[in-house]
């Protein structure tokens, strides 16, 4: 079935670091990918997606790039801000109508 | 955007009591809805599909008769936690599909339950 693997945290950074979250997965077919925030005490956001292979997607300056050929799709984040501290969660959808499957979460602390 | 929203974000109940989480898709149809379960620090458990108009379909281990989901419209779905226990205190998220863009699921702020 499917899977997704994420790096184990709590992730600790500076502010202005440099940020990859590592994101890999299992599935049938092609699936979409997706990166999730959850801030504190809140439901979970959409944060990018990308639906294809090679695509990347992007968004407040985090990218992530759809590699096929790797099965991955790591989160990247060129200059981490106090206000990025979540958990982010990777997930796939294998198909239109299947049930999104997660990772099991990274928390981002980011200090000042 | 599309937008979820869940009633009530927070509620505190006595054991033995049931509790209703409301779940509604504000400016879109969603023929599915997901009703999700979080524990401290962990991930999201995927508790049941809610097709409307026709039973969920629960995930393996989730007690069906303890979980009761109900998906009267295209709008709305909700959950009741009958009987509840200490045990069921935790994060409830649901999310919605939207019937025209079945690739995303646009989520819920999250009810947090408390058994007391």
């Amino acid at each position: 079935g499917d899977s997704v693997t994420q790096m184990e945290g709590p992730v600790t950074l500076s502010e202005e670091a440099f940020l990859t979250i590592n994101c890999t997965y299992t599935a049938t077919g092609y699936p979409s990918l997706f990166w999730y925030v959850q801030y504190p005490g809140e439901g979970l956001q959409l944060l990018l997606k990308a639906t294809k292979a090679d695509d990347k997607g992007s968004n407040k300056g985090f990218e992530a790039t759809y590699r096929k050929e790797t099965t991955s799709f790591h989160l990247e984040k060129g200059s981490v801000q106090v206000s990025d501290s979540a958990v982010y969660f990777c997930a796939l959808n294998s198909g239109g109508y299947q049930k999104v499957t997660f990772g099991t979460g990274t928390k981002l602390q980011v200090i000042p | 955007g599309a937008v979820v929203s869940q009633h009530p974000s927070r509620v505190i109940c006595k054991s033995g009591t049931s509790v209703k989480i409301e779940c509604r898709s504000l400016d879109f149809q969603a023929t599915t809805m997901f009703w999700y379960r979080q524990f401290p620090k962990q991930s999201l458990m995927l508790m049941a599909t809610s097709n409307e108009g026709s039973k969920a379909t629960y995930e393996q281990g989730v007690e069906k008769d303890k979980f009761l989901i109900n998906h009267a419209s295209l709008t709305l779905s909700t959950l009741t936690v009958t009987s509840a226990h200490p045990e069921d205190s935790s994060f409830y998220i649901c999310s919605a599909r939207d019937g025209g863009n079945p690739y995303e699921q646009y989520f819920g702020p999250g009810t947090r339950l408390t058994v007391t």
